[in-house]
């Protein structure tokens, strides 16, 4: 899986929009970016995959500019529940199937 | 209810004293995994299985021994437990191993070595 690098914390307020970046240089031609979230006490749970453009979900919209080589997570409106910390995971679909979660981004969101 | 379950949820014990957690999913998965989770270093992956009788290594194996006799099970064995590897636990499975079957983890074991 390629190296991903993404904020370690951000800070937001309620009803507010928030973009998290995650930078992956090495990103290889069958790689799919990927992002789960993980509530305090809870195991991580996926939220959104893309591979190019735009993917939208009832939860998230995840934009991959043209070169690939990072991906925006943004979470429309942010509620007091949001506050997670976010994984952005690259890898192909076949090959290793190891993962590599990294430390994440810690969202906390302030009423 | 699709679930991965793990027990024990907690659990207290003394260097070198055998332990097993186990991990169970209902979902007829192929894939499962065993992370740690410490504070500062993030989810590291332990080790996985690809099927029945197929299993490797992730990143943080040292210590720790997996097996993989039936595909809904896959418990994580720590012959030898040594205080650093008190920490918070999670398996995970999915359908394939592909990047493209998301992961449906499990609550959580938080184990505390003495």
């Amino acid at each position: 899986l390629a190296k991903t690098t993404q904020p370690i914390s951000m800070d937001s307020y309620e009803g507010q929009e928030v973009n998290i970046t995650c930078s992956h240089n090495n990103i290889a031609t069958n790689d799919y970016i990927t992002w789960y979230q993980q509530f305090p006490s809870q195991g991580p749970r996926f939220i959104i995959q893309g591979y190019k453009t735009k993917v939208t979900n009832e939860v998230a919209s995840l934009f991959i500019p043209a070169d690939r080589k990072s991906s925006t997570l943004s979470l429309p409106r942010v509620s007091l529940s949001d506050t997670a910390v976010y994984y952005c995971l690259v890898g192909g679909t076949s090959g290793t199937y190891k993962y590599i979660f990294g430390t994440g981004t810690r969202l906390k969101v302030l009423a | 209810e699709a679930q991965v379950t793990q027990n024990p949820r907690y659990l207290i014990t003394v260097t070198g004293k055998k332990l097993t957690v186990t991990c169970s999913q209902n979902m007829n998965h192929e894939y499962m995994s065993w992370y740690r989770q410490d504070p500062g270093l993030g989810l590291r992956q332990i080790y996985y299985s690809m099927n029945v009788e197929v299993t490797d290594k992730g990143d943080v194996p040292e210590g720790y021994k997996v097996s993989r006799k039936e595909k809904r099970n896959f418990p994580l064995i720590l012959e030898s437990p040594s205080p650093n590897q008190t920490s918070l636990y999670f398996c995970a499975s999915s359908l394939s191993g592909d990047v493209l079957y998301e992961q449906y983890f499990g609550p959580g074991t938080r184990l505390t070595v003495t």
